[in-house]
């Protein structure tokens, strides 16, 4: 059983409209949660990171959230545009020496005009 | 421009023939690793290294080498490739940060398919 578990494991939304993205994780220690998007075909880019501490961080269009007592996340992604149709990918990082980190399988987002 | 360039980006090669991804980065990162994504799984960590000389397995190792004689390369071996190997690779490096929250910047990935 994966540490990190993403849902849906796909949606189709249309243009303009709001979504909402899960990640569930056991990883412990833990370090700290980064979203990130890739695009069909290249490598996975970020788009935030949580820490312990923190609650709520926003990029542009692009809102996490972090409930580090559940081991929750969520990303918001706020009047969808065309571009943000990928894949996104939560990483939980181990507090160790090593900083190993384990992916989720992903969310794959389509946004329709 | 910061960038971390794997080679060949695609490659079709046969069932035991020795073949070498290329992984190179200009952000003098301590912290490089390999992944494989398949279908369905998500990215797995193949290895990974922390600096110089010093290299590390990381979920599925198996089938693969790696070496780290200089910062700034990290080149992934296939020493009998087979065709379960056939995969999209990804080569990345890590920023430092302090606990590990370093990001991850990743290369534009290597589709390798083994017949």
């Amino acid at each position: 059983k994966n540490q990190v578990e993403q849902s849906p494991q796909s949606l189709i939304i249309l243009e303009g409209k709001n979504c909402t993205l899960q990640c569930n994780y056991t990883v412990s220690p833990f370090s700290n949660l980064r979203w990130y998007k890739q695009d069909t075909g290249r490598g996975p880019v970020s788009l935030t990171i949580m820490t312990f501490s923190e609650n709520t961080k926003s990029n542009g269009r692009y809102t996490a959230t972090l409930d580090a007592d559940t081991k929750q996340s969520s990303l918001h992604i706020t009047a969808s545009q065309l571009s943000d149709s990928a894949s996104y990918i939560c990483v939980v990082t181990f507090n160790t020496n090593a900083g190993k980190s384990t992916f989720g399988d992903g969310t794959t987002l389509t946004v329709k005009p | 421009e910061a960038q971390v360039t794997q080679n060949p980006r695609y490659l079709i090669t046969v069932t035991g023939k020795k073949l070498t991804v290329t992984c190179s980065q200009n952000m003098n990162h301590e912290y490089m690793s390999w992944y494989r994504q398949d279908p369905g799984l998500g990215l797995r960590q193949i290895y990974y290294s922390m600096n110089v000389e010093v290299t590390d397995k990381g979920d599925v190792p198996e089938g693969y080498k790696v070496s780290r004689k200089e910062k700034r390369n990290f080149p992934l071996i296939l020493e009998s490739p087979s065709p379960n190997q056939t995969s999209l690779y990804f080569c990345a490096s890590r920023s430092p940060g302090t606990v590990n929250t370093g990001e991850l910047f990743f290369g534009e990935g290597s589709r390798l398919t083994v017949l």
